[in-house]
């Protein structure tokens, strides 16, 4: 059964600086990674989608990295801004079993950026 | 833009009652799920379909049955609401991977309905 682990739990960081938020997961049989922001009481708005033949995606200051051999992905944020505070998941989509249709979540990282 | 509505945000309903919790998407994806959000348990899928009239089960099923009637609206029913079910509802759909080659199949968010069962 596939598990998605988000380390750390919450981070906390000044203004400006770069940060990396990581994903970890057990099964490498995945069709793709997609890395969520959530606000407080809201829904998820997808940030990036990396397919398992990607190596990383980019948008904006945000870039994803997928390494499914070893299970892992890592968020990287630049120039962080107090905007970038909420929470963050990352999801496996599998692709063994009857999962094809299901995203394992993880449980999330929450940033918090001090003006 | 893909948009995933639900038809509550904020919802208060008593124990025992049936609730019905709506989702429509405007994209005509072929995929729709359900999902509880809990503080230290994260996402949970409850139920999905992948088509019109079918359905599958997710991960916690119990307590809950699902409609598909339309491809644009996939609905939540709470048969007898428990205090347990006390939860943030999240409704999602993405496009069939077996028919797109590609790219995309990301699943896109509805905003949530925040139940709380009295």
């Amino acid at each position: 059964k596939q598990e998605v682990t988000q380390i750390p739990a919450a981070l906390s960081v000044p203004e400006g600086e770069n940060l990396v938020l990581n994903c970890s997961f057990t099964d490498s049989a995945i069709y793709n990674l997609q890395w969520f922001r959530q606000d407080p009481g809201k829904g998820l708005t997808s940030l990036l989608l990396i397919q398992s033949s990607q190596r990383e995606q980019t948008s904006g200051r945000l870039n994803a990295s997928l390494d499914k051999s070893s299970g892992r992905s890592t968020l990287y944020i630049a120039a962080s801004q107090p905007g970038d505070s909420a929470t963050y998941l990352c999801a496996v989509k599998g692709r063994s079993g009857g999962s094809n249709y299901k995203l394992t979540f993880g449980k999330g990282t929450l940033l918090t950026v001090n003006p | 833009d893909v948009k995933v509505t639900q038809s509550s945000r904020y919802l208060v309903k008593r124990t025992g009652e049936k609730v019905f919790l709506e989702c429509v998407q405007d994209m005509d994806h072929e995929n729709m799920f359900w999902y509880r959000q809990d503080p230290g348990l994260g996402l949970r899928l409850i139920y999905f379909s992948y088509d019109v009239k079918m359905k599958e089960k997710g991960d916690i099923p119990e307590g809950y049955s699902v409609s598909r009637e339309k491809k644009e609206r996939f609905s939540l029913i709470l048969e007898s609401a428990s205090t347990n079910q006390t939860s943030m509802y999240l409704c999602a759909s993405s496009t069939d991977p077996l028919l797109t080659s590609v790219i995309g199949n990301e699943q896109f968010f509805g905003p949530g309905t925040r139940l709380t069962v009295l």
